[in-house]
């Protein structure tokens, strides 16, 4: 199918500390998973993305893993700093799509100062 | 450099009316999208062109929906008439020539309100 679910919806952590974010999907012919952040009043605006033929993938504060078996993958970001705070989207691509993606509900993460 | 341009940035109108989004890619980006975002439902896939030419329409929700990319560098998505369901924030994406999955550019929306 074409659906992806993302959990938590909301997120809030103090600074400093790390924050994760995990979407399940069920279409096994996927093979990209992106990750969106959108500010407020903003579009979304891509910030790791990962090819299943690598597990995991990192830049700086941001990492994304990914597990094809159990078709899950999940956002890592370590020392959250309040500019962190946005909504936080994964993607698929269904089917092995080469333009579509599907999204997921999103995430809103708070970083507390 | 510019980004994805979307106009008008915000939009108030009535039932029945006609309404119009604009959008203007990225220089050099041959792949445009148009996606809704509403609480309930998310970001939603209207329809894809490639090379000006549409190859995805499946996301448009009704005959009231209608796309056009004239040229490489100006796209519209137009409903007729507006109904208040149609109430949502509708992005552009583009993304580079040669890109197959990849970084979709965001425009900064178009909020559309229906009374």
């Amino acid at each position: 199918g074409e659906n992806v679910e993302q959990h938590p919806s909301t997120l809030s952590v103090q600074e400093g500390d790390s924050a994760v974010i995990k979407c399940t999907y069920s279409d096994s012919a996927s093979n990209y998973f992106p990750w969106y952040k959108q500010e407020l009043g903003k579009g979304p605006q891509l910030i790791i993305d990962i090819r299943s033929n690598v597990g995991e993938k990192k830049d700086q504060r941001i990492a994304v893993t990914l597990n094809k078996t159990a078709k899950h993958f999940s956002l890592h970001i370590t020392e959250t700093q309040p500019e962190d705070s946005a909504v936080y989207f994964c993607a698929f691509s269904p089917g092995g799509s080469n333009y579509k993606l599907t999204f997921g509900k999103g995430t809103l993460l708070t970083v507390n100062p | 450099d510019a980004g994805v341009i979307q106009s008008p940035r915000h939009e108030v109108t009535e039932m029945g009316q006609e309404v119009t989004l604009r959008c203007k890619p990225i220089s050099g980006h041959n792949s445009l999208f148009w996606y809704r975002q509403t609480m309930m439902r998310g970001l939603e896939l209207l329809i894809y062109f490639n090379n000006n030419v549409p190859i995805d329409d499946s996301g448009m929700p009704e005959d009231r929906f209608s796309a056009k990319m004239p040229n490489a560098s100006f796209s519209t998505l137009k409903i007729q008439p507006s109904e208040p369901r149609d109430s949502a924030v509708y992005f552009c994406a583009s993304r580079p020539t040669g890109s197959t999955t990849g970084e979709l550019f965001f425009g900064e929306g178009s909020r559309l309100t229906v009374l």
